[in-house]
């Protein structure tokens, strides 16, 4: 079945840096451009960014530019984020979705938590 | 885009129908999404082109509007539809998601 499975949360210091990855099973990874949608506690949902099909064309909320990079290996079904410079605000549970214009496919989610 | 719904929260009882808003600061067209959230779990996708059920989703989840402003009715709420309800627009980047209304047991 169509699944995706998030990992590499945990809890980092501020300033840290950290690797989420994202493994796709059920459908063929690199025709489907992917996102990355975050969750702070008690908050709603927020797009962190998104990376094309080809990994040719990506994008990045303003919130998190030129801290976090997406990128994709489309050989092992894989999506990444690596986050650098982490803030208490980036404290959240880290989904990623199968997405370019609504996210129809969806993990579990991975928590980040950033305190000291 | 700013996304605003409303009611923030909706205390519907079971069998009821309830009816939630969503209003884009601008235009999107029909490009809108509803999501419902559970605790604990992931949202999944309800609607999708303001008004096109994703697939295995009941009939009764219904959505409608264009522009500026849409609505997400549940004709007959059941207990696992007691949740949070989300809109998206995917009109314009940065994607963008409402605040969430929670419909909660009456």
């Amino acid at each position: 079945q169509v699944q995706l499975v998030e990992s590499g949360g945990g809890l980092v210091k501020p300033g840290g840096s950290l690797r989420l990855s994202c493994a796709a099973s059920g459908f063929t990874f690199s025709d489907y451009y992917m996102s990355w949608i975050r969750q702070a506690p008690g908050k709603g949902l927020e797009w962190v960014s998104y990376i094309s099909a080809s990994g040719s064309t990506i994008s990045y909320a303003d919130s998190v530019k030129g801290r976090f990079t997406i990128s994709r290996d489309n050989a092992k079904n894989s999506l990444y984020l690596q986050m650098n410079s982490l803030k208490a605000e980036d404290t959240a549970v880290y989904y990623c979705a199968r997405a370019l214009w609504y996210m129809d496919v969806w993990g579990k989610g991975t928590t980040v938590t950033v305190s000291s | 885009i700013v996304m605003t719904q409303s009611p923030a929260t909706l205390s519907v009882s079971p069998g009821e129908r309830a009816t939630l808003s969503c209003r884009a600061s601008q235009g999107v067209s029909s490009n809108l999404a509803w999501y419902q959230q559970k605790p604990g779990q992931a949202p999944r996708l309800l609607i999708y082109g303001a008004s096109t059920r994703a697939t295995g989703i009941p009939a009764r989840f219904g959505g409608s509007g264009s522009g500026t402003e849409f609505t997400l009715t549940i004709s007959s709420l059941q207990s696992e539809d007691f949740a949070v309800y989300y809109c998206q627009q995917y009109n314009d980047w940065p994607r963008t998601f409402g605040q969430g209304t929670k419909v909660e047991i009456k």
